[in-house]
Formats: structure tokens, sequence, C-alpha cells
């Protein structure tokens, strides 16, 4: 069965410093690796996704992920945090339904 | 244009009642999932249609969860006899095709489920 990891429950970035998410995954065959944002009191946002081709890939709103197969990697990345970035990010792996890992929330400090 | 729309926002039912949740999928998409998604976690798949079949509900908690789509587009969640431990969000997604596995889930906002 597919399932994703997210090891940080919280994330703690300054304004315009990098950011990263970290996900890794597990699924038999090719992944369909997606991430997801979700603001209080909203439904999830889609971000990006991963299917094949180019390791990295680009989103919306300036975030971009890379898929690193060795080793099962899907880390979320951003080169300049914003406050407005302060939200809980998902990591999910795609076979039929989408399967999603536990969260993690990023606190952007001004 | 539109998005998944969820109905009502906010629902509080007294332990033992029964309550019926209504999602629109976005016009076209043949997909339609239902997840719960409890404070601090991550949603929880309940089931999946495609079109007005449901192909999988291998996530529904109990035989007092139960879901239709009869005509392929708007869904309804039923809890029948609801417990504390049915408080949580009920997120509704549509995709355009569920073959395309690359085709990403649109999440509605959401209906929040409280039992009292």
């Amino acid at each position: 069965a597919q399932s994703v990891a997210q090891p940080e429950d919280q994330v703690n970035v300054a304004e315009g410093n990098p950011l990263t998410v970290k996900c890794t995954y597990s699924v038999s065959g090719n992944p369909y690796l997606f991430w997801y944002v979700q603001y209080p009191n909203r439904g999830l946002q889609f971000l990006l996704k991963y299917i094949t081709g180019d390791n990295l890939v680009k989103g919306s709103y300036g975030f971009e992920a890379e898929f690193n197969k060795s080793q099962t990697s899907f880390h979320l990345k951003k080169p300049s945090a914003l406050v407005s970035d302060s939200a809980l990010y998902f990591c999910a792996v795609r076979t039929q339904k989408l399967v999603f890992g536990t969260g993690t929330r990023l606190l952007v400090s001004p | 244009g539109a998005g998944v729309s969820q109905s009502p926002r906010y629902k509080v039912a007294k332990r033992g009642q029964d309550v019926a949740l209504r999602c629109d999928p976005i016009s076209g998409h043949v997909s339609l999932f239902w997840y719960q998604q409890a404070l601090g976690q991550g949603p929880e798949f309940l089931t999946y249609f495609q079109n007005e079949a449901q192909l999988d509900k291998s996530g529904l908690p109990s035989d007092r969860f139960f879901a239709e789509r009869p005509e392929g587009s708007v869904s309804t969640l039923k809890i029948q006899r609801t417990q504390q431990e049915d408080s949580a969000v009920y997120l509704c997604a549509s995709s355009l095709d569920s073959q395309v596995k690359g085709s990403p889930l649109h999440f509605g906002n959401g209906t929040r489920l409280t039992v009292t």
C-alpha cells in the first residue's frame, strides 16, 4: 500500500530565507506525487505535482519540489519565504485514491 | 470558474442524530472523493465515485456512514446515529478523470461536523 511520511510536525523559518518541507514516500510502481496547502478553515489547495520527467517541478506561489527516486523523497522548497506562506502543508501520493501525509505546519516569522 | 462547493459549512448535531452533507463537484469532473480530517491530522480517505458508481468505500469507518451520487454529479454523505468520534471536517474533492492519476484533486472548503 502506498504511504507518505512527513517527519516534521512544524518548520520555522524567517521571512526571506529559503524553506524546505520534507516528504518521503512508499509506493509500488511509478509514484504520482502531490503537494497541497491548507489555510485555516479552508480546503486543500493544489500546489504542484510530479508525474514524470524533470526531477524539479515548479508550482504555484513560487514553490517547487525535488523528486529523488533513490531517496524516495519529494521535498517542497521555496527560495525566499513569505509570512503569507504560513500554513499547513500536505504531501500526498496517488494510485487510485490520494493518500496524504500527516502534514507539516510552516511558520514564517517577519 | 466555480470550484467544489460543500454545504453546510458547519453542522452541530446531537449524539444520535442523522446528518447529511452535500457536495457539488466541479462541472464535468468524473471522479468524486470524500475525506475525513480530524483536528491536527491529515485527510483520511472515505470513499470514491466514478460518475455514479461507488468504486471504493473501504475508508468508511462503519455502516453508519453512507454515500451516494445518484446522477453522477452532486454527492451526499450521510452519517446515521452520529457519535462524538464522528466530529471532524468532511472534505469533498473532484477530479477530471480518475484514470489519469496525475490529475489533481480539487477540494471544497469542507463541512465541520461537531457532535455534542
